[in-house]
Order: structure tokens, then sequence, then C-alpha cells
């Protein structure tokens, strides 16, 4: 059964810093990653994605992805207490209509 | 742009009640699913219906039911309400060939 880790469990960034988080997926058959953000009692929003190996930026946001390794990471520069949120990593295996999703990382934004 | 909605929002129940939840999109997406979020951590799949009338188990199917009774359409049915439940049911969807999922507004449960 596909495991999703993601890492930290909760990070505590200043505003204006850079918040960095983790993801990794033990099933080596994973070839498509998604961020999702999930604002408190709101449901969660796609963010950003990726299947190529390398780094992708939009605005604040880049996602970088190691298909060696099976990790991918989200930055997020010049973070705004309107960041915090959960944030949830997803991966889906080759050929399959699911994703499995990690536990996710909650981030503080303190102003 | 579409749009996802379940019914009802809040739903409390008591203890060993069968409890059904709806959802419903007009995205005319082929993939519908069912997840359980609990505490606000992450998503555990319940089952997923790639097609009118298919119900794929996921992870955490015992326990529950499903139904597709029509393309924009997906249940499912808590069978025996366990006490001191308390999650967030969230159903999504996503398009053949685009496995990026859409998610509903939840329906959050309660069982006295």
């Amino acid at each position: 059964q596909q495991k999703v880790q993601q890492s930290p469990e909760s990070l505590i960034v200043p505003e204006g810093g850079m918040a960095s988080l983790n993801c990794t997926s033990s099933d080596r058959n994973v070839d498509y990653f998604w961020w999702y953000r999930q604002h408190s009692g709101k449901s969660p929003k796609m963010l950003m994605s990726i299947f190529s190996n390398g780094e992708k930026e939009e605005g604040r946001f880049t996602v970088h992805l190691n298909k060696a390794s099976l990790h991918t990471s989200l930055h997020i520069r010049d973070s705004q207490p309107s960041d915090s949120a959960l944030y949830l990593c997803a991966a889906r295996g080759s050929g399959y209509n699911k994703l499995t999703f990690g536990k996710g990382t909650v981030l503080l934004v303190s102003p | 742009g579409g749009i996802i909605t379940q019914t009802p929002k809040f739903l409390i129940g008591q203890e060993g009640q069968k409890l059904t939840l709806k959802c419903q999109q007009n995205f005319n997406h082929d993939t519908m699913y069912w997840y359980r979020q609990d505490s606000g951590k992450g998503l555990r799949l319940i089952y997923y219906s790639i097609t009118e009338n298919d119900l794929q188990k996921g992870d955490l199917s015992e326990g529950y039911d499903a139904s597709r009774e029509k393309k924009s359409s997906f249940s499912l049915t808590v069978t025996s309400a366990q006490k001191n439940e308390m999650a967030v049911f969230l159903c999504a969807s996503s398009g053949t060939g685009q496995d990026t999922q859409y998610f509903g507004p939840g329906t959050r449960l309660l069982v006295l």
C-alpha cells in the first residue's frame, strides 16, 4: 500500500519569510504529484502539480520534483498570513485513477 | 467552471443509525470520490467511482456503502454510526485524463 509522508508536521515562519514543505512517496510507480492547500473550515484547493523532474514556479510558489527519490517539495517565498493553512501532498501511481494523500503540514505565518 | 455541492452541510446522528450523505457535480466529470478527514488531518479514501454504476473500494471502505446513481451524483452511506464519531466527509471529482481533483465543501458529521 502506497504511503505518502510529509514533513514537517507543522511549521511556523515569520511574515515575509520562506516556507519549505516536503513530501516523499514509497511507491516506485508514482508518476504525478499534487500540492493542495486547505484553509481552516474550507475544502482543499489544488495549488500546483508536477510530473517532470526539476522545478516549476508560479508566483511566490515553487515546486521541486526528484523522480529518482520520489521526493517533492513546495517552497513559499515572501510568506503571508493568508498562506496559513494545511498543505496536503498527493501522489498518483501510474495507471491508477486514485490519489494517495499525505497527512499534511500545518503552516502558520506569524505577522 | 463547475461546482460540487454536498448535502447536508451538517449531520448529527445517533449511535447505530444509518446515515446518507449526497454529492452532486456539474463538471461532467467521470470519476467521483468520497474521503474522510479527521481533525484537520490528511484525507483517507473511502470509495471512488470511475463511471455511472461503478464502485471501487478505497482504504477505509469498511462501515460504508456507496452508490453512483448517475454520472453527476455519488452517495455515501454510513451503515452504523459510531458513538462520539466526528469527521468531515469530502466529495471530489476529476475528469478523464486529468487527475486534478476538485472538492466539495464537505459534510460535517457528529454522532451522539
